[in-house]
Formats: C-alpha cells, structure tokens, sequence
C-alpha cells in the first residue's frame, strides 16, 4: 500500500530564510508525487507535480528515489507562503495498483515577519 | 467559474441521524472523488466516479454511507445513521479525466453530536 510521511506537524522559519517541507513515500514502481497547498480559508488546490519538473511560486520539489523523497524547498519564503502542505502520492501508469491520491498528514508552514 | 460547488459548509447534527452533502463539479469534468478528511489527517479517498459509475469504492463503508451520481454530473454522499466518529470534513473534487488535476472544493464540516 502506498504511505506518505510528513514527518513535521508545524515548521516556523523567518520571511527571507530557506524553507525545506519533508517527504517520504513507500511505493514499490515509479508513482507520480504532488504538492497540494491549502492557503487559511482557502480550498486545497494543487501546486506541483513532479512530473512537470517546474517552480511554482518559487517551489520546488526533486524526486529522489534512492530516499523515497519528494522534499518541498524554497530559498526565500515570504509571509504568503503560510499555509498547509500536503505531499500526496499515486501509482504511476502502466500500473494494476488502484490510480487514487494517497495524501500524507501535512505541515504547516507559518512564516514569520 | 465558481469551481466544485458544495453544500451544506456545515451541518450539526445528532448521532444517529442521517445527513446528506451534495456536490456539483466544475462542468465538463467526467471524474468525481468524495474525500473525507480527519483532523490533523490529509484527505482520504473514499470513491471516485467516471461520469456515474463508481469505479473505486472500496474505501467507502458501505453500512452507514452511500453514494450516487446520476445523470454524471452532480453527486451525493448520505450517512444513515451518524456516529460520533463520522465528525470531519467531506471534500468533493473534480477533474476532466481520472490522470488530470482534481480540483477541489471547499469542504463540508460536519460535527456529530
């Protein structure tokens, strides 16, 4: 079965200062890897995908599957960054796994001034 | 675009009673998903449609919840009856096919009394 682990409930860094949101999944096979965020009132919306190898807002996230590792970085985070994060996981295609988002338990990022 | 439509945002209501949340995806979307998420957990998947089959439902306890989405549009998750466990937040997402990004929706907050 798929597992996600963030292994840090909360995570305060100071605005300027680098930010790294840790994550670990247990797959067997090549399963994609996602960043959800969920800003305060806001809906959970996606915010990168490991397959786009792109930066989002200044994120990024590099697959390490020698660690089983998907970590989420900035160099600089700013006071918007505050939020929860979500790492999430699914099975890779071709795959006879169930396709569903596996989501790990978050971490909320505060970002202070 | 208003995105996935949800309602109620929030119910109260005495365990033992049934309740009903309805969901309304972005149009045009053929993938549906009900999450449930606990606090301090990240979403879990509990079905997912395309168009009105559920095609994964293996998560969802089928002796207290249930699930239809006729016409493959809107969709409704019902729990008949409410424990005091079931007190958590429902979220309905979307996506035009079942490999695109969901998107979601605000969530219905539902406390059992």
């Amino acid at each position: 079965a798929q597992r996600v682990t963030q292994p840090e409930k909360l995570l305060s860094v100071f605005k300027g200062a680098p930010v790294e949101l840790k994550c670990n999944y247990s797959y067997s096979g090549s399963p994609e890897l996602f960043w959800y965020v969920q800003y305060s009132r806001q809906r959970l919306q996606l915010l990168l995908r490991h397959i786009s190898r792109e930066s989002i807002k200044g994120f990024t996230a590099d697959l390490n599957k020698g660690e089983t590792s998907f970590h989420l970085k900035k160099p600089f985070a700013q006071e918007e960054d505050s939020a929860m994060y979500y790492c999430a996981t699914r099975a890779g295609m071709p795959s006879g796994s169930a396709r569903q988002l596996t989501f790990g338990s978050g971490t909320q990022l505060t970002v202070l001034p | 675009e208003a995105g996935v439509v949800q309602s109620p945002r929030y119910k109260i209501i005495e365990k033992k009673q049934p309740v009903a949340f309805w969901c309304n995806p972005i149009s045009g979307h053929n993938t549906l998903y009900w999450y449930l998420q606990n606090l301090g957990q990240g979403p879990e998947l509990l079905i997912r449609y395309e168009n009105e089959e559920a095609v994964d439902d293996s998560q969802l306890p089928k002796d207290r919840f249930s699930a239809e989405r006729l016409k493959g549009v809107d969709s409704t998750l019902k729990i008949q009856p409410a424990e005091l466990g079931d007190s958590a937040v429902y979220l309905c997402a979307s996506s035009l096919a079942e490999k695109e990004t969901q998107y979601f929706g605000p969530g219905t907050r539902l406390l059992v009394l």
